[in-house]
């Protein structure tokens, strides 16, 4: 049980398009999910929380108009690249917390997502 | 707000042998969850274990085990009889038992196993 599907798992676009990603909680219904970035041999950084049906809690230096975050449903949520440029260029990381189980005090992550912007 | 101090970058470990991973935390909550993650070089994040700041008995997942010291705010991970499939990155985390359980994570133990 607990299992998060992210997609697309590695995407290269050209610098000033905008990328999707999606992340699926698929047997449970995720009532918060979070978004990280990872740069190489570091830790994950907390980009932004995303309850369901409500906006998006940026972190402090996390540009909510580059990255835009939509919660919709209880098992998708998307985090939007507007505007990419290489130094966007890194993996993202999505998690899922919510109903069910040991569900709600735990998170449960996502594949990751490697971002190329060329 | 937490604090999550893993104060070894690398450790190794022969095949079959026991290591301890060590992991620091500081808060001011009383009730709060600490877990145990591992990033294998798919850096897909798995959880391996998890601990209730409530609960005074340690929690155990198979190999794995923590020493959960509340006055002490220490959460160590044991891995006992080491494979090579254990390989990997290990991250400390923890939030508060309340809010939007945002995690707080160590920056990471690189693990290695000799065959």
């Amino acid at each position: 049980g607990a299992v998060v599907s992210q997609h697309p798992s590695r995407v290269i676009c050209k610098s000033g398009t905008s990328v999707k990603i999606e992340c699926r909680s698929l047997d449970f219904q995720a009532t918060t999910m979070f978004w990280y970035r990872q740069f190489p041999k570091q830790s994950l950084m907390l980009m932004a929380t995303s309850n369901e049906g409500s906006k998006a809690t940026y972190e402090q230096g996390v540009e909510k108009d580059k990255f835009l975050i939509n919660h919709a449903s209880l098992t998708l949520s998307t985090l939007t690249v507007t505007s990419a440029h290489p130094e966007d260029s890194s993996f993202y990381i999505c998690s899922a917390s919510g109903m069910g189980g040991g569900a709600k005090e735990t998170q449960y992550f996502g594949p990751g997502t490697r971002l190329l912007v060329l | 707000a937490q604090t999550v101090t893993q104060s070894q970058p690398e450790m190794s470990v022969q095949e079959a042998e026991t290591v301890t991973l060590s992991c620091t935390y500081d808060t001011s909550e009383s009730d709060y969850y600490l877990f145990w993650y591992k990033q294998p070089p798919s850096r897909q994040m798995i959880l391996v274990i998890r601990q209730e700041a409530y609960k005074q008995q340690n929690a155990t997942e198979n190999r794995f085990s923590v020493n959960f010291q509340k006055a002490a705010k220490s959460f160590s991970l044991k891995i006992s009889d080491s494979q090579l499939g254990d390989a990997a990155m290990y991250f400390c985390a923890g939030h508060s038992g309340a809010g939007s359980y945002q995690l707080t994570f160590g920056k990471g133990t690189k693990l290695s196993v000799i065959p």
